[in-house]
């Protein structure tokens, strides 16, 4: 059973405008997700980070936001850039445990 | 180097074959990974290291699959007796520190067997 979940496989954007790419997870002891990105024939990038205790974390165009009722979260990417086309991954630290579990990724692509 | 630095960047093995593949982590970090990525999926864990101490080898799918880390810096994931459903890409990643801190990946290297 998955315990981080990316429901959807890719996206497509029109440059400038917002991108919204979302993961599920379904336990509720996770306190701390990561957000990366990976570009073809590389490793995957860290991009931004959120801890339990907040709901919300931005850095530049990248905000992530946390709803632990729902046990949702989302990357917005805004404005999205062509740059920003590459597959996404988020993840979560398996409970009691330092082990990262990653979902099967999101594909964005910005269309310019 | 700066980065998480994996070599070789490409293998190919004949099945049977032992491969080795080696990771440099980032200067100083503490926590090293090593994850399978096969394609069209996310990285799944393999084994996990605290300096030079395997903490957790739960994901190795075989015991064709060995780690080591002997003095808490380079690793290298042994692969014997290759299969073709070995076929992956094999990513390191490095962390500063063991719990809510980033993992640092390399460019992993891509396995295939044939």
């Amino acid at each position: 059973d998955q315990q981080v979940k990316q429901n959807s496989p890719s996206l497509s954007v029109q440059e400038g405008r917002i991108s919204i790419l979302n993961c599920d997870y379904t336990n509720s002891m996770f306190d701390y997700f990561l957000w990366y990105k990976k570009y073809p024939a590389e490793g995957p990038t860290f991009l931004i980070s959120i801890s339990s205790i907040k709901d919300k974390n931005e850095d530049g165009r990248f905000t992530v936001f946390l709803n632990k009722s729902a046990k949702h979260l989302s990357l917005h990417i805004v404005p999205s850039q062509p740059g920003d086309s590459a597959v996404y991954f988020c993840a979560a630290p398996s409970t009691g445990t330092y082990i990262y579990i990653f979902g099967t990724g999101t594909r964005l692509k910005v269309l310019a | 180097g700066a980065g998480v630095s994996q070599s070789p960047r490409y293998k190919v093995a004949k099945r049977g074959q032992d491969v080795a593949l080696r990771c440099d982590p980032i200067s100083g970090h503490v926590s090293l990974f090593w994850y399978q990525q096969a394609l069209g999926q996310g990285p799944e864990f393999l084994t996990y290291f605290q300096n030079e101490a395997q903490l957790d080898k739960s994901g190795l799918p075989s015991d064709r699959f060995f780690a080591e880390r002997p003095e808490g810096s380079v690793s290298t994931l042994k692969i014997q007796r290759t299969q073709q459903e070995d076929s992956a890409v094999y990513l390191c990643a490095s962390s500063l520190q063991a719990g809510n801190s980033p993992l640092h990946f390399g460019n992993g290297t891509r396995l295939t067997v044939t």
